[in-house]
């Protein structure tokens, strides 16, 4: 078992609905988790961090169940320059001496 | 305005050939991380450096070298020993050493092995 896993995708979304997608982890050790954007080419960069039971920031929430070892991102009122791939990081903390774990990524499409 | 850069943002080396990728950062970042990332995949840790002077092995450290002589640079060597370098590497920085903290990246080096 991937210590993330994500749907790899393509989710195909029409602009303006909402979208959700989740990731999983294998750690229950870890404490903090984080969304992370990608567009196409370029580095990744920190959408949200997660640590406690969740976060919202403007359209994005993200949540944390812990019982089930998964967090998920929810985008409403998506626009087109959401279109990226939405990568899911796991910090296990001392387990992986604060090392990040990085989920392969979602893809999001969001057409006109 | 503070950040990471990293040079070049292109680079192209023939097979045998030992290429170093540049990473300096202003923000006063204590740990400095390499990763490389192929198509399809997550980013996978090469090495890690928490303070000056010491570093440590990633999940695929094998065929590279890094040095960390000064806080704001973490150059990272692609050795003729790395048998499939062709790919994103991407240099990031945390704030604290052993801690929950976020990572930002730099732009981000695409080598590619004629």
């Amino acid at each position: 078992r991937k210590e993330v896993e994500q749907d790899p995708g393509p989710f195909n979304v029409p602009e303006g609905a909402t979208v959700a997608f989740n990731c999983t982890y294998s750690n229950s050790a870890s404490q903090s988790f984080f969304w992370y954007r990608q567009d196409c080419r370029k580095e990744p960069k920190l959408l949200m961090s997660v640590y406690s039971s969740g976060n919202e920031d403007g359209r994005f929430t993200a949540q944390l169940n812990r019982a089930s070892q998964y967090i998920s991102l929810l985008i409403r009122d998506s626009k087109l320059s959401d279109s990226a791939t939405y990568l899911c990081v796991v910090n296990p903390g001392r387990d992986s001496n604060y090392q990040l774990i990085w989920g392969a990524g979602t893809k999001l499409i969001i057409k006109p | 305005d503070g950040g990471i850069t990293q040079s070049p943002k292109y680079l192209f080396r023939k097979e045998g050939q030992n290429v170093t990728l540049s990473c300096e950062q202003n923000l006063n970042h204590d740990a400095m991380y390499w990763y490389r990332q192929d198509p399809g995949q997550g980013l996978r840790l090469i090495y890690y450096s928490q303070i000056v002077n010491d570093f440590q092995k990633g999940d695929i450290a094998e065929g590279y070298s890094v040095s960390r002589e000064k806080k704001e640079s973490f150059p990272l060597t692609v050795t003729s020993a790395q048998k499939n370098p062709t790919a994103f590497y991407l240099c990031a920085s945390t704030k604290d050493r052993g801690t929950y903290n976020e990572q930002f990246f730099g732009p981000g080096t695409r080598l590619t092995v004629l």
